[in-house]
């Protein structure tokens, strides 16, 4: 099993809501990342989490709230989003965040939860 | 810091053509290059890599050299299919761990019948 699913696909949520994205993998990779799309432009990432401990914040505003309860799931919170943050959230997960010298562990993309702010 | 310079789109070719989608790095050190792609609807899959100067990453057709002396990582493929038409993005990631992968652009290749 490759995959990674993301819930739910397709959100919209005023600026005073509250709401969360889900994120879940079983091919018991130890690093799990959350990327940000906007439309037509490459993924960008907002944070890493090796081991379930958080190891990379992009300089990501605080509306924007992670969270890794175990090694399976990963979840990002969001709370007083502004319409400039509507986007593809994306998660990926890959077997280990800092692999041999000269290796890499791919990273595996889930679907996505397409995200509107109105 | 590090950068990724993709080939503009759209490209529209059609079927049984030959594909280019030129990709230039700047970076310091010795990164790892690869080629990701996007389907409608879907997220990113790794296409094909190459860690190390003169590696050669290939699949489903489409291949990649890793150039060192032109900093570039050009994708190919001599047949294209319409079920390749997608989204190609170029990436890089620093020499050590892989945590933060830099994209290109992004190429949005459309393959008529």
């Amino acid at each position: 099993d490759t995959e990674v699913t993301q819930t739910p696909k397709h959100l919209v949520m005023g600026m005073t809501n509250k709401k969360s994205l889900k994120c879940e993998q079983h091919m018991g990779h130890r690093a799990m990342y959350w990327y940000k799309q906007k439309a037509k432009k490459p993924p960008e990432l907002m944070f890493v989490y090796s081991y379930e401990k958080l190891s990379i914040n992009e300089s990501v505003p605080s509306r924007f709230s992670p969270e890794c309860p175990n090694s399976s799931l990963l979840n990002l919170h969001l709370h007083a989003l502004q319409p400039e943050d509507s986007a593809l959230y994306l998660c990926a997960s890959s077997q280990d965040p800092l692999p041999l010298a000269g290796g890499f562990y791919e990273q595996y993309f889930g679907p996505g939860t397409r995200l509107t702010v109105t | 810091g590090n950068s990724v310079t993709q080939m503009e789109g759209p490209v529209t070719l059609s079927e049984e053509a030959f594909l280019t989608i030129n990709c230039t790095y700047t970076a310091t050190g010795y990164p790892s290059l690869f080629w990701y792609v996007q389907y409608p609807g879907e997220g990113l899959q790794l296409l094909l890599k190459a860690t190390k100067a003169d590696d050669k990453g290939s699949n489903k057709g489409f291949e990649a050299t890793y150039r060192k002396e032109t900093t570039s990582f050009h994708l190919e493929k001599g047949s294209v299919q319409v079920s390749d038409s997608a989204v190609y993005f170029c990436a890089l990631s620093e020499g050590f761990g892989n945590e933060k992968l830099t994209f290109g652009t992004g190429t949005r290749l459309t393959i008529i019948p």
